[in-house]
């Protein structure tokens, strides 16, 4: 099965840091834009940014520009959405997903299962 | 942004029903909408890209229409493995709408 692996369950505390993953094969992975996105109990998903897994090209939601940081490992195929301080306001669903192929407004085909985060103190 | 307000909220239909759910953006998205649904504990799943085109793998019951600013997605027949979260997606900016909870 086609398929995006996300990191598991993370309970933080506020101020801490912390990186989540989304990992893929490299036939799905390679040279493709990979998008995250946030769901908040209770509100619609969100768009946090995204990035080209060849040459680390990212777009930002400007909404969550300075406030996460998404990078990607190519090597490893590997996808990261990562903040340097957590607020108790950032617990949220985390969902990776790959852009489908072709122009850019063709949605997103592969989706990873999500990371739930929990912060609190 | 874009807003996406998509409606209803939450639709009860029956076996073999005709279901229809709504997306409005609020500026037009030429036909850059897709469509998902997601069962609990599960990835969301692409249905419907450009507004109108089947992703390949899902049934040929699920269709969409709409350009501009009015989008709709159709069930033709519900079934049983339908019931779930569906949600649409403006693809300019990405904004997404609220969802609907379809249960039968």
């Amino acid at each position: 099965e086609v398929q995006l692996v996300q990191s598991g369950v993370e309970v933080k505390k506020p101020g801490e840091s912390l990186k989540i993953s989304c990992r893929g094969s490299r036939d799905i992975f390679e040279n493709r834009w990979i998008g995250w996105m946030r769901h908040m109990p209770g509100k619609g998903l969100e768009w946090v940014g995204r990035i080209y897994t060849g040459d680390s090209d990212t777009r930002m939601n400007p909404s969550f520009e300075g406030q996460v940081t998404i990078s990607v490992d190519k090597s490893i195929n590997t996808a990261y959405l990562q903040w340097n301080s957590l607020k108790d306001s950032d617990g949220a669903i985390f969902y990776c997903a790959r852009r489908k192929m072709g122009a850019f407004y063709r949605g997103f085909d592969v989706w990873g299962q999500g990371t739930t985060v929990t912060v609190t103190s | 942004d874009i807003q996406m307000t998509q409606s209803p909220s939450t639709l009860s239909a029956s076996v073999g029903d005709r279901v229809t759910i709504t997306c409005r953006a609020s500026q037009t998205i030429n036909n850059w909408l897709a469509w998902y649904q997601q069962k609990p504990g599960k990835a969301p799943k692409l249905l419907m890209y450009e507004a109108s085109i089947l992703e390949s793998g899902v049934p040929s019951r699920f269709s969409g229409s709409g350009a501009g600013t009015e989008f709709t997605l159709t069930i033709s027949s519900l079934q049983p493995d339908d019931i779930g979260f569906y949600f649409c997606q403006q693809c300019d900016t990405y904004t997404f709408g609220q969802g609907t909870n379809v249960e039968i």
